[in-house]
């Protein structure tokens, strides 16, 4: 399976502050249509995961542009340019490329 | 609206079974692979089993194959996971969701396995 590290595992950043999480993954994620399917979700305190990135850098219908995703091949990175008290929480990459699709360990943000 | 609402959780003894659903509305449930995912207690998220959008295909985890049965009823729009033979290790909340980018989640319903 592949494995995805998601880095640091927390995070604590001040309210208009930037935040950046990586994740690595264990071999490529461009699948063989030539598409990397890397996802970023968010799941905040009592709530289930909602997803805010797909395809490395496509934002879901609603996610503000503070985030952005970045990265290719094995290296991805999720950034929030001007962190708000709505983005605490814990964030996942999750790979699609390969099955079974899998999940890296997540990354809290808290906030300073 | 996408709506998944996941139900059946409870608490239950080590060995024995039990069957969530996942009901399903907002989209043409029949056109989409469908998947469970776990986290368990202060954990991160486990993908468990997944189904084609026929039901024909099954694939499961390591960690629950043998004792979990994934299925569907495109009829009723349900998704459906049998887990037997449960054991504390099980113990999570359970979402479903659309496998397809894993763009929909469901609330989740807690499965506790203790005695």
């Amino acid at each position: 399976d592949v494995v995805m590290t998601q880095t640091p595992v927390s995070l604590s950043v001040a309210i208009g502050q930037p935040a950046s999480i990586s994740c690595k993954s264990s071999q490529s994620l461009v699948g063989t249509s030539g598409k990397t399917y890397l996802n970023w979700l968010l799941q905040r305190p009592g709530q289930s995961p909602k997803r805010l990135i797909y395809l490395v850098s496509k934002l879901d219908s609603g996610i503000p542009d503070r985030f952005s995703g970045s990265g290719s091949e094995t290296d991805f990175t999720l950034k929030i340019s001007r962190v708000e008290a709505d983005d605490l929480g814990v964030y996942y990459c999750l790979q699609g490329t390969h099955f079974p699709q899998t999940f890296g360990g997540g990354t809290k943000l808290e906030l300073k | 609206e996408v709506q998944l609402v996941e139900s059946g959780g409870g608490l239950v003894q080590p060995g024995r079974s039990l069957k969530l659903s996942c009901a399903a509305s907002g989209f043409t449930f029949s056109d989409y692979n469908m998947a469970w995912v776990r986290q368990a207690p202060t954990k991160g998220l486990e993908w468990v089993a997944s189904i084609s959008y026929g039901g024909s295909n099954t694939h499961y985890g390591d960690s629950v194959k043998g004792r979990f049965t994934i299925s569907r009823d495109n009829a009723k729009s349900t998704l459906y996971l049998q887990m037997d033979s449960l054991r504390s290790e099980d113990t999570a909340t359970y979402y479903c969701a659309r496998q397809t980018g894993f763009a929909y989640w469901g609330q989740g319903t807690l499965v506790t396995v203790s005695s």
